[in-house]
């Protein structure tokens, strides 16, 4: 059974940083690509980022890109997020999703929440 | 503003059919075949329901269907149950930066 679970979630203040972490089993996870969606409190899907199964190609929201680091371990069968100068309109339930054959998401975590505020 | 366009709800009643469309451009929808759609139950996470335009997962009912006509995907929902009461987000790979887009989200409610 394929398993994606999310860690690192919190409280943090405007400007801060914090570390996603997402711990995938029940599959070969170094064959699959590997992505993070995000989603504010009551609104909608939000693609974060995407890396390759080697890490050779990475993609960025332009809304993230320059403060988010998105990586991967494969031998730790682990997806990570390095989030950093965040802000009040990052405040979200960050997903952990699993990329299938394609341009689309097989296999999602339940999600960490993300919460920026002073 | 999401880059895809969706109906902020639809509704229907038990055993009918439905129809959620999402409206893009030729940069993403029109141009490539890499349109998906997810069901969202509150407080759950999204669970895939048509990838690649038209293809159902393996073991997913066959009352899920979609569909694409130049820019603007559907997806179409036969034989409506009270379980298909949930979000539905559709989603496409765009040439721009961002890569994949989503739509805004179109909330079914069955009657």
């Amino acid at each position: 059974e394929v398993q994606l679970v999310e860690s690192g979630g919190g409280l943090v203040q405007p400007g801060g940083s914090l570390r996603l972490s997402c711990a995938a089993s029940g599959f070969t996870f170094s064959t699959y690509t590997m992505n993070w969606v995000r989603q504010a409190p009551g609104k909608g899907l939000e693609w974060v980022s995407y890396i390759s199964t080697t890490s050779s190609t990475i993609y960025y929201a332009d809304s993230v890109k320059g403060r988010f680091t998105i990586s991967r371990d494969n031998a730790k069968n682990s997806l990570y997020l390095q989030m950093n100068s965040l802000r009040d309109e990052d405040t979200a339930v960050y997903y952990c999703a699993r990329g299938g054959r394609g341009w689309y998401v097989d296999y999602w975590g339940q999600g960490t929440l993300v919460t920026v505020s002073s | 503003q999401s880059a895809l366009t969706q109906p902020a709800s639809v509704s229907g009643s038990p055993g009918q059919s439905i129809t959620i469309s999402c409206t893009g451009t030729s940069s993403d929808v029109g141009g490539y075949n890499y349109v998906s759609w997810y069901q969202q139950h509150p407080g759950k996470a999204p669970k895939l329901m048509i990838y690649d335009v038209s293809n159902r997962p393996s073991g997913l009912s066959n009352r899920f269907s979609g569909s694409k006509s130049g820019s603007t995907a559907s997806l179409t929902i036969s034989g409506l149950q009270a379980e298909d009461e949930a979000d539905y987000y559709c989603s496409s790979y765009t040439s721009s930066s961002t890569v994949v887009v989503f739509g805004g989200g179109t909330k079914l409610t069955v009657l």
